[in-house]
């Protein structure tokens, strides 16, 4: 059974719009959550994070937005560039005895058109 | 900085047939993993070792050994290789601790006819 789920496998988006990737956990033990960017032929790179102490962590054009009681987290990329095309990973790490080992959703593949 | 370094890039191998993925960092860090990538799978964890001289299991480790040679390299084993092997293969490491991001390599595809 999936505990990090993104349900979206594409999202296509304008340059210069939004581009929003959503993702829901279902373990409530999860404390601590990633995003990574994958291009092809690369290996994933870390992007964001944000401990659950918070409900919104910013870098740059990249915000990432946690809602604890709806165990949903999305990351908001703004304004969207051609350069931001690539794969999307959401990562939660924490649940029982605190692992800091994340589990991965099975991503999300952004295409921004320029 | 070479962060994260896999080889080989690229593996055709028969059912049956044997090999070694190579995993070394330089980072000095504690924790490394083996993950695999499917289509439509998203990353799953093979094995990880948590520090030197320690391994666990993952989610998927049937078909699977591993090796923490020392603090730089970690290598993954496959004895028997399958089709349902054929996978592209990332390895990872991190400082651990809470909320360490993950550095990875570039990944080894390998294919097993």
């Amino acid at each position: 059974d999936q505990q990090v789920k993104q349900n979206s496998p594409s999202l296509s988006v304008q340059e210069g719009r939004i581009s929003i990737l959503n993702c829901d956990y279902t373990n409530s033990m999860f404390d601590y959550f990633l995003w990574y960017k994958k291009y092809p032929a690369e290996g994933p790179t870390f992007l964001i994070s944000i401990s659950s102490i918070k409900d919104k962590n910013e870098d740059g054009r990249f915000t990432v937005f946690l809602n604890k009681s709806a165990k949903h987290l999305s990351l908001h990329i703004v304004p969207s560039q051609p350069g931001d095309s690539a794969v999307y990973f959401c990562a939660a790490s924490g649940g029982s005895g605190g692992s800091y080992i994340p589990t991965f959703g099975r991503g999300t593949s952004l295409i921004v058109h320029p | 900085n070479a962060g994260v370094t896999q080889t080989p890039k690229f593996q055709v191998l028969k059912t049956g047939q044997s090999m070694t993925l190579q995993c070394a960092q330089d980072m000095n860090h504690n924790s490394m993993y083996w993950y695999r990538q499917d289509p439509g799978m998203g990353l799953r964890l093979i094995y990880y070792s948590a520090s030197e001289g320690t391994t666990d299991k993952g989610e998927v480790p049937n078909g699977y050994n591993v090796s923490r040679l020392n603090k730089r390299e970690f290598s993954l084993r496959l004895e028997s290789a399958a089709p349902s092997q054929t996978s592209v293969y990332f390895c990872a490491s991190s400082a651990r601790g809470f909320g360490s991001p993950l550095h990875f390599g570039n990944g080894t595809r390998l294919t097993v006819t």
